[in-house]
């Protein structure tokens, strides 16, 4: 079955500070899609990245960069020079086929991190 | 672009009784996905609906049920509630299951509270 681990629970940081989140997965699949969303006191996730398991070139997007590694199966996210406004619970999903093989319907959640940014 | 909208924002209900929890999906996307998000967890799949059929299920009794209907939007329904289903209730939509890298895009959720 597949998993997804975060293993912080809660990290603090001070505006500016750079913050790695670390995720790591496990799938049986060779053929799977990572997320990471961003969840605000409001409730509603929002996207961030995803990544396809068969391209593991690693790429920054604006503050946002992640590390992906399929031999560690780990698929980290960094936020570099964080802001207050970054503060918000942070999940890592894994997205595969279903036992059909025909659609990848189903995410499955990390436990989440919770980021605090202090000014 | 409309985005998902949930509704309503928040529901309280005693236990056995039954709720009825609703989606509007964003629109250009024909599929929609539910989730249930225990206090400090992670959310879990609950179903995800396509063309109006159910298309793949999570670890949920049968008493949590769907609808979707041809607009794409869809309904949650849970009967004989339990405590356990205390929870947040997330709606999200997407280009379908075929499109294995769209991401979810979801709604602010609907808070279910079961005394």
């Amino acid at each position: 079955a597949q998993k997804v681990t975060q293993a912080q629970t809660e990290i603090s940081v001070v505006e500016k500070e750079d913050v790695t989140l670390d995720c790591v997965y496990e799938t049986r699949d060779t053929t799977y899609y990572l997320f990471w969303y961003k969840q605000p006191p409001s409730g509603e996730l929002v996207f961030l990245i995803r990544r396809n398991s068969f391209d593991e070139q690693n790429e920054i997007s604006g503050r946002y960069s992640w590390n992906f590694q399929k031999s560690t199966s780990s698929f980290n996210f960094t936020i570099t020079a964080s802001q207050v406004v970054d503060s918000a619970v942070y999940f890592c999903a894994l997205s595969e086929r279903n036992a059909g093989g025909t659609s990848y319907g189903k995410l499955t959640f990390g436990q989440g991190t919770i980021l605090t940014v202090h000014p | 672009e409309t985005g998902v909208t949930q509704s309503p924002t928040h529901l309280i209900k005693t236990r056995g009784q039954q709720v009825t929890l609703r989606c509007s999906s964003q629109s250009g996307h024909n599929t929609v996905s539910w989730y249930q998000q225990a206090l400090g967890q992670g959310p879990q799949f609950i179903f995800q609906y396509y063309r109006e059929e159910e298309n793949g299920r999570g670890n949920f009794p049968p008493r949590f049920s769907g609808l979707q209907f041809p607009n794409y939007s869809s309904e949650l329904n849970v009967n004989a509630l339990e405590l356990d289903d205390s929870a947040l209730y997330l709606c999200a939509s997407s280009l379908g299951p075929g499109v294995p890298n769209s991401p979810l895009h979801f709604g602010n959720g609907t808070r279910l509270t079961v005394t």
